[in-house]
């Protein structure tokens, strides 16, 4: 069974450096979405993707973050100046959601774990 | 914005017990339901789902219920096992927003052999 695959599993940085976090989503899935979880706190969403552009955004995801697909199967997000409060597990989700319809269940990839030191 | 709640915080339960969970959502538009099972340093597994336009889904022990009109949607589990202590986290999911999910905080599970 295909499955969404991130990279690196976990992430250690300094304070106020930039990390990058990878996905490769599902090969055919169209909707590519980023969560944060803070260590035992709820999964929280922070961007949607679709068609090469953000869809929706949350309050977290501020001018430090941002998203992009550089070629047909990656999806990455950046963090610019890592904050002690950016440790968490980021979870890269996606969803098939063509024109002829679909399914709404997001496959979730492992996550990567980010500490922030 | 959206939001969901869920209750209790944690559940303790007798192996054979019954677990109930509770939601509720507050976004109208929102159309899809899922539950995920969370087990420790893992991602989120989805173990059920429910459409806005079915009111109860089963699975094995695993069933959900939903009203839409209270704006309410329930997990029970039956025969508890060991095996299903875990944090579960309802959520809610709406075609906006290119389909994101809003979760809730989650219920600590645990069955007590």
């Amino acid at each position: 069974e295909p499955e969404v695959t991130q990279t690196p599993s976990h992430q250690v940085t300094q304070m106020g450096q930039e990390v990058i976090l990878r996905c490769v989503p599902i090969s055919n899935h169209l909707y590519f979405y980023w969560y944060r979880q803070i260590l035992g706190q709820k999964v929280e969403f922070l961007v949607s993707f679709y068609n090469n552009e953000i869809s929706e955004k949350s309050e977290i995801f501020d001018d430090q973050f941002s998203v992009e697909r550089p070629d047909g199967s990656n999806f990455t997000l950046k963090i610019r100046s890592t904050k002690l409060e950016d440790s968490a597990m980021y979870f890269c989700a996606s969803i098939f959601r063509g024109s002829r319809g679909g399914t709404d269940t997001q496959y979730f990839g492992p996550g990567t774990r980010l500490t922030v030191l | 914005g959206e939001n969901v709640e869920q209750h209790p915080s944690t559940l303790s339960v007798q192996e054979g017990d019954s677990a109930v969970i509770k939601c509720t959502y507050s976004d109208s538009a929102s159309n899809y339901f899922p539950w995920y099972k969370q087990e420790l340093g893992k991602r989120p597994q989805l173990i059920i789902d429910i459409r806005s336009n079915v009111g109860e889904k089963k699975d094995q022990r695993i069933a959900v219920t939903l009203n839409k009109t209270a704006k309410h949607f329930s997990l029970h589990i039956t025969e508890t096992q060991p095996e299903d202590s875990a944090v579960y986290f309802c959520a809610a999911s709406m075609k906006t927003g290119g389909f994101k999910t809003i979760f809730g905080a989650g219920t600590r599970l645990f069955v007590k052999a």
